[in-house]
């Protein structure tokens, strides 16, 4: 079964530096892989994801990841963090054989003026 | 991006009466939804999966009779919680993944408080 790990809980930045939130996964397959955000009692919002292709993927709101198979990573960035950016950030992971997607525990993200 | 609403955005109930929740795919069809519980602070758990017109898949430890989920259209799923009791209180999410060019995302409704008093 594929796993997700966030192994940060907090990530915290100030405004303006680039900022990196890390995953890694495990899935027996090949992955397909995501990145939500969410705000304060709101649902997901889709980030990006990876599926095929290009190992650095653009995503939202200036957001990218880069799919590193080796390290089975799929780290998200931002060259420069905005306060707007201060969220709940969720990896995922899906088989793609497989209907289920397993989420990571979530990052905190803070950016401070 | 892809739209998923869901109704209501919280409700406050008694214990034991039951609430109904519903996620709808606003532009396109979503052959399978999913319904998620978080809790404060903590990731989303995996309650069931749906498919049209098919039973519900639960995940273990998710009873069946409490949350009844009906996907009755391509664009519509509904969440009974029956018999509501205050430790069913959680914010509940729905997501669907659809067809054609949408089958590998799952989007995401903005979910639903539920407080049970």
């Amino acid at each position: 079964a594929q796993s997700v790990a966030q192994p940060e809980d907090q990530v915290n930045v100030a405004e303006g530096n680039p900022l990196t939130v890390k995953c890694t996964y495990s899935v027996s397959g090949n992955p397909y892989l995501f990145w939500y955000v969410q705000y304060p009692n709101r649902g997901l919002q889709f980030l990006l994801k990876y599926i095929t292709g290009d190992n650095l993927v653009k995503g939202s709101y200036g957001f990218e990841a880069e799919f590193n198979k080796s390290q089975t990573s799929f780290h998200l960035k931002k060259p420069s963090a905005l306060v707007s950016d201060s969220a709940l950030y969720f990896c995922a992971v899906r088989d793609m054989r497989d209907n289920d997607m397993r989420f990571g525990a979530g990052t905190r993200l803070t950016v401070k003026p | 991006g892809a739209v998923v609403s869901q109704h209501p955005s919280w409700v406050i109930c008694k214990s034991g009466t039951s609430v109904k929740i519903e996620c709808r795919s606003l532009d396109f069809q979503a052959t399978t939804m999913f319904w998620y519980r978080q809790f404060p602070k903590q990731s989303l758990m995996l309650m069931a999966t749906s498919n049209e017109g098919s039973k519900a898949t639960y995940e273990q430890g998710v009873e069946k009779d409490k949350f009844l989920i009906n996907h009755a259209s391509l664009t519509l799923s509904t969440l009974t919680v029956t018999s509501a009791h205050p430790e069913d209180s959680s914010f509940y999410i729905c997501s669907a993944r659809g067809q054609r060019g949408r089958s590998d995302t799952q989007y995401f409704g903005p979910g639903t408080r539920l407080t049970v008093l």
